[in-house]
């Protein structure tokens, strides 16, 4: 299997413009999360999917992000308008399975820069 | 919520010295706690974990030690090599619960 895949791995925009990161977990996971990274505050869950279906979305920090999981191999986060404090290394995770061993597996992420 | 601390923050050592990272949880139902490494642009990957029905638990060069009275657990690395440098994630979680807290991480740098 290829991993998790997440797109772009680098995204540089400015401020109010949209922005949206793309992720395909490993086939057959039941589980997806959208974690976001940075120095000052670490691996933050921002939401977690269950078999397509948001469970927990209390880590998105504003309305201005979203997310969504259309079908069992896609998922998108989507920040509108940007500012730059949403500047950071955005990772998707996917885990489940008929092995679940409550691994995580991580894309190697999307660095994103609000200029 | 669970509250997962993590020391030291940076840890340079050896090529073929030992390092230890150590965590405290906060969250006495916590059972489960695994170990990431997360290599420069990659994402983190598990590399070790314990649940709490062990105290030790070990994969070649690596063990993690877990003490559920004090809340502690460790991360040991023995016989360094320079491809062990890494920034280190511990993470703890209650039973039958997809979220984990992560500590703050530690940049290990395995000098030649």
């Amino acid at each position: 299997d290829a991993g998790v895949i997440q797109s772009p791995r680098h995204e540089v925009t400015e401020m109010g413009q949209e922005v949206t990161l793309r992720c395909k977990p490993i086939s057959g996971h039941n589980s997806l999360f959208w974690y976001r990274q940075t120095m000052m505050r670490g691996l933050e869950l921002l939401i977690y999917f269950n078999n397509n279906v948001p469970i927990d979305d209390s880590g998105m920090p504003e309305d201005r992000f979203s997310a969504k999981m259309p079908n069992a191999s896609f998922s998108t986060l989507k920040i509108q308008p940007s500012e730059p404090r949403d500047s950071a290394v955005y990772f998707c995770a996917s885990s489940g399975g008929s092995a679940n061993t409550g691994e995580l597996f991580f894309g190697e992420g999307s660095r994103l820069t609000v200029l | 919520g669970e509250n997962v601390e993590q020391h030291p923050s940076t840890l340079s050592v050896q090529e073929g010295d030992s390092a230890v990272i150590k965590c405290t949880y906060s969250d006495s139902a916590s059972n489960y706690f695994p170990w990431y490494k997360q290599e420069l642009g990659k994402g983190p990957q598990l590399i070790i974990d314990i649940r709490s029905n062990v105290g030790e638990k070990k994969d070649q060069r690596i063990a993690v030690t877990l003490n559920k009275t004090a809340k502690h657990f460790s991360l040991h690395i023995t016989e360094t090599q320079p491809e062990d440098s890494a920034v280190y994630f511990c993470a703890a979680s209650r039973p039958n619960d997809y979220k984990l807290s992560f500590g703050a991480g530690t940049t290990v740098t395995v000098r030649a």
